[in-house]
């Protein structure tokens, strides 16, 4: 069965500096893996993915993220924080011939001022 | 495209009294998703349809609830007795097929904010 953690509820980061938000996924063969984002009263937006060739992958708003295998982890960054990133973000891994994502529980960012 | 239309935005309503969310997908997506969000259990799985048919409906809390889609431009998930336990945020999701490619994700509605007192 698929599985996606995220193992910190809070990730608090001073404004300009870099942000990392952590995933690690459980999933048979090859995953597609997600990040998506949550804007306070929004729906989930997509940001990036990967499927497969580069391990780091770029999305949306500057951020990128790390598939690392052996690790089976996909975490999410960004070299330098904005506040307007301060968000609800989500994993996801989806499997090769699959249909259903699961989602990972979230991770609130605030970056402050 | 509008993108995924939900309705109404936020719906209040007395322990007891059925409740309908309403979900029009994009148009050309085959599939539709329904999620539920809590503070206590995240973002849940309800039921998903594959081109108006249900194909899981495993998340489904109890019979309570149930969901349609009687074409492809609509779906309604409905909740009969509602309890104040189903207050929660429902979201609406579609995507096309997710083929080997890997597909474009889901995209989400802006939810509906639901209060049963």
């Amino acid at each position: 069965a698929q599985s996606v953690a995220q193992p910190e509820d809070q990730v608090n980061v001073a404004e300009g500096n870099p942000l990392t938000v952590k995933c690690t996924y459980s999933v048979s063969g090859n995953p597609y893996l997600f990040w998506y984002v949550q804007y306070p009263n929004r729906g989930l937006q997509f940001l990036l993915k990967y499927i497969t060739g580069d391990n780091l992958v770029k999305g949306s708003y500057g951020f990128e993220a790390e598939f690392n295998k052996s690790q089976t982890s996909f975490h999410l960054k960004k070299p330098s924080a904005l506040v307007s990133d301060s968000a609800l973000y989500f994993c996801a891994v989806r499997e090769r011939y699959g249909q259903n994502f699961v989602f990972g529980p979230g991770t609130r960012l605030s970056v402050l001022p | 495209d509008a993108g995924v239309i939900q309705s109404p935005r936020h719906e209040v309503t007395e322990m007891g009294q059925e409740v309908t969310l309403r979900c029009k997908p994009i148009s050309g997506h085959d599939y539709l998703f329904w999620y539920r969000q809590t503070m206590m259990r995240g973002l849940e799985l309800l039921i998903y349809f594959n081109n108006n048919v249900p194909i899981d409906d495993s998340g489904m809390p109890e019979d309570r609830f149930s969901a349609k889609m009687p074409n492809a431009s609509f779906s309604t998930l409905k909740i009969q007795p509602s309890e104040p336990r189903d207050s929660a945020v429902y979201f609406c999701a579609s995507s096309p097929r997710q083929g080997l490619g890997g597909g474009g994700g889901y995209t989400f509605g802006s939810g509906t904010r639901l209060t049963v007192v």
